[in-house]
């Protein structure tokens, strides 16, 4: 399994940045970086991917390291819903393997 | 577009009955892939479809699971007899555009399954 490793949980403060980082040492040359977020009772949606640079959409921002081996979630400006559990996922051979996740407090 | 849509929400059964989970995919959508939820094993991948043929099993748990995609609308997830240890939520995911790795998954707000 292509494995990715997340902090647990974090915290932030509504309206601050969010960094949510994620290790993928074992990528291969072809996977897909990719990003989720599962609300309670709800299924996992998702949010963002990118390959090798960097990508903006209206949810998030993905910062990948140049070696690839690690990438990061930007959330510009939490809001209370972004509480979440957020995955980093690899996408291989049309398969996704997803790790425990961060779950994400924001304190109002 | 209705999004990923799955039969039923809640499920609740007996230990040694049948159970019959059902996902209705995104048209056009030609990925199908079946997922379970527990807090132990977080989200793990029982199964995947591509045009209605199952391309990998092996994350299926034993023989009382089994999957099928009688046509490109509609999986069935079937557990028999059923345990309590398959208590879980089990989502269904589609996917397009062959599946390439840039293809995103889209879900299925799931059904959740508790076997007494």
């Amino acid at each position: 399994d292509a494995k990715t490793t997340q902090p647990n949980s974090m915290e932030s403060n509504e309206e601050e940045p969010v960094h949510l980082p994620c290790n993928h040492s074992t990528i291969s040359g072809t996977d897909y970086i990719h990003w989720y977020r599962q609300l309670p009772s709800q299924g996992p949606e998702y949010v963002i991917h990118g390959l090798t640079s960097n990508v903006n959409n209206r949810m998030a921002s993905l910062a990948i390291a140049e070696d690839r081996k690690s990438s990061t979630l930007i959330l510009h400006r939490a809001t209370l819903r972004d509480a979440a559990v957020y995955y980093c996922t690899l996408n291989t051979g049309n398969q996704f393997y997803f790790g425990t996740g961060t779950s994400l407090t924001v304190i109002p | 577009d209705a999004g990923v849509i799955q039969s039923p929400r809640h499920e609740v059964t007996e230990m040694g009955q049948e159970v019959t989970l059902r996902c209705k995919p995104i048209s056009g959508h030609d990925y199908l892939f079946w997922y379970r939820q527990t807090m132990m094993r977080g989200l793990e991948l029982l199964i995947y479809f591509n045009n209605n043929v199952p391309i990998d099993d092996s994350g299926m748990p034993e023989d009382r699971f089994s999957a099928k995609m009688p046509n490109a609308s509609f999986s069935t997830l079937k557990i028999q007899p059923s345990e309590p240890r398959d208590s879980a939520v089990y989502f269904c995911a589609s996917s397009r555009a062959g599946g390439r790795h840039n293809s995103p998954l889209h879900f299925g707000n799931g059904t959740r399954l508790t076997v007494t």
